[in-house]
């Protein structure tokens, strides 16, 4: 079983929809979970951070089930700059500076 | 304010060449962190490095490859006698201190092609 999963998609959605991605982590210590978005070729780049509590950033809502262990990401009235791929991302519990990667979750906004 | 520079951005050899990848922190960083990303798949940890010294190697292959961040220029990875597996984007990180991802800036990614 992977550390990370993420369902890679496609998730083809029309714009203005609201869409959401999950993500499940293996390990039950782990403490710090996030957001990257990547686009085709390029470099990740953090979207947020997850916290226990929930939390948004204008359209975008990430919330966390330590329970459950998985994290999610809700985007409200998508745009077409939203298209990318959106990976989760979840501290090595060894050491606060390695990170373990999802494989990342593929959205496509159509027009 | 220049971010973290990687070069080359594109990097084509032939199995059995040597591919040196550099990366340039941003300024004021003196950690760098390496990360391989194979295709449809997540970044991988590689290595952890400050300056002249490799703090953690433990997501490096055992062979062939090699790291190192001298006190002058750039972080260099180098991977000797390439093969096709090694056909990756390889992307460098800095940081200023010994964080956690929100402190930790990305490069553009050297994307390394073998032939």
């Amino acid at each position: 079983r992977k550390e990370v999963e993420q369902d890679p998609g496609p998730f083809n959605v029309p714009e203005g929809a609201t869409v959401a991605f999950n993500c499940t982590y293996s390990n039950s210590a782990s403490q710090s979970f996030f957001w990257y978005r990547q686009d085709c070729r390029k470099e990740p780049k953090l979207l947020m951070s997850v916290y226990s509590s929930g939390n948004e950033d204008g359209r975008f809502t990430a919330q966390l089930n330590r329970a459950s262990q998985y994290i999610s990401l809700l985007i409200r009235d998508s745009k077409l700059s939203d298209s990318a791929t959106y990976l989760c991302v979840v501290n090595n519990t060894y050491s606060n500076y390695q990170l373990i990667w999802g494989a990342g979750t593929k959205l496509i906004i159509k027009p | 304010n220049a971010g973290v520079m990687q070069n080359p951005r594109h990097l084509v050899r032939r199995r059995g060449q040597e591919a040196r990848l550099r990366c340039s922190p941003m300024k004021g960083h003196s950690h760098v962190y390496w990360y391989r990303q194979l295709p449809e798949e997540g970044l991988k940890f590689m290595v952890y490095l400050q300056k002249e010294n490799i703090i953690d190697e433990s997501g490096m292959p055992k062979e062939r490859f090699s790291a190192e961040f001298p006190k002058e220029g750039p972080s260099i990875l180098r991977i000797q006698q390439v093969v096709r597996g090694d056909s990756a984007a390889y992307f460098c990180a800095s940081s200023h201190e010994h964080r956690t991802p929100l402190g930790q800036y990305f490069g553009p990614g050297t994307r390394l092609t073998v032939t």
